[in-house]
């Protein structure tokens, strides 16, 4: 049974590109949840999906950051015209239904 | 105040050793309560979950709780060098066991010096 999977692993983007991160979770598992984590800071949560809906985007910046799960293919978190302060780690996690929750390996985002 | 609280450390203890973990949380109507372990560059390892008062044990790991002072700590038995990492301490705000969303301290980091 694979585990999270994220892709890509690195990401590099200019100032003003897009930056589109993949989160597969693991199977049978249909809550996803996005983290991200800062240099030198701790992991903060951003949303969280269910198949088609998303349950709780409270922690998502209100401009630029989108973020789906659809019926069919990965979660995707999209952040539109990158600024150097979006670089970070973004990490996806999933759970079966309870709240334990394993992580992906994380995309690392740099913006030039 | 943050809604949970770590010390940062670096906490440093001989191999072999006992390390102690500790961390405190705002809500009292927090449910769940987790330990990371992250090594540098790495995701999250979950390593210990506890949701009732009193200790739980899994191998060299004893995760303690008392929701009376709003209180979780991890203890580690005979240290090894691999344990070196940040242990992050997760707590979720929102109780119920089916939300999810989970508050993370700063993360203590842990040094095993052989």
């Amino acid at each position: 049974n694979a585990g999270v999977m994220q892709n890509p692993r690195h990401l590099v983007r200019r100032r003003g590109q897009e930056a589109r991160l993949r989160c597969s979770p693991m199977k049978g598992h249909s809550h996803v949840y996005w983290y991200r984590q800062l240099p030198e800071e701790g992991l903060k949560f951003m949303v969280y999906l269910q198949k088609e809906n998303i349950i709780d985007e409270s922690g998502m910046p209100k401009e630029r950051f989108s973020a789906e799960f659809p019926k069919e293919g990965p979660s995707i978190l999209r952040i539109q015209q990158v600024v150097r302060g979006d670089s970070a780690a973004y990490f996806c996690a999933s759970s079966p239904n309870t709240n334990i929750q394993y992580f992906g390996a994380g995309t690392r985002l740099s913006v030039l | 105040q943050k809604e949970v609280e770590q010390n940062s450390g670096p906490l440093s203890v001989p191999e072999g050793a006992i390390a102690s973990l500790n961390c405190t949380y705002s809500d009292q109507g927090s449910q769940s309560f987790f330990w990371y372990r992250q090594y540098s560059g790495k995701s999250p390892e979950l390593i210990m979950f506890i949701y009732s008062n009193g200790d739980k044990e899994d191998g060299r790991f004893t995760a303690q709780l008392n929701k009376a002072s709003q209180y979780v700590s991890l203890l580690i038995r005979d240290s090894q060098p691999s344990d070196s990492a940040t242990y992050l301490c997760a707590v979720n705000i929102e109780g119920g066991t089916s939300y999810g969303k989970l508050t993370f301290g700063q993360g203590t980091i842990l040094t095993v010096h052989p």
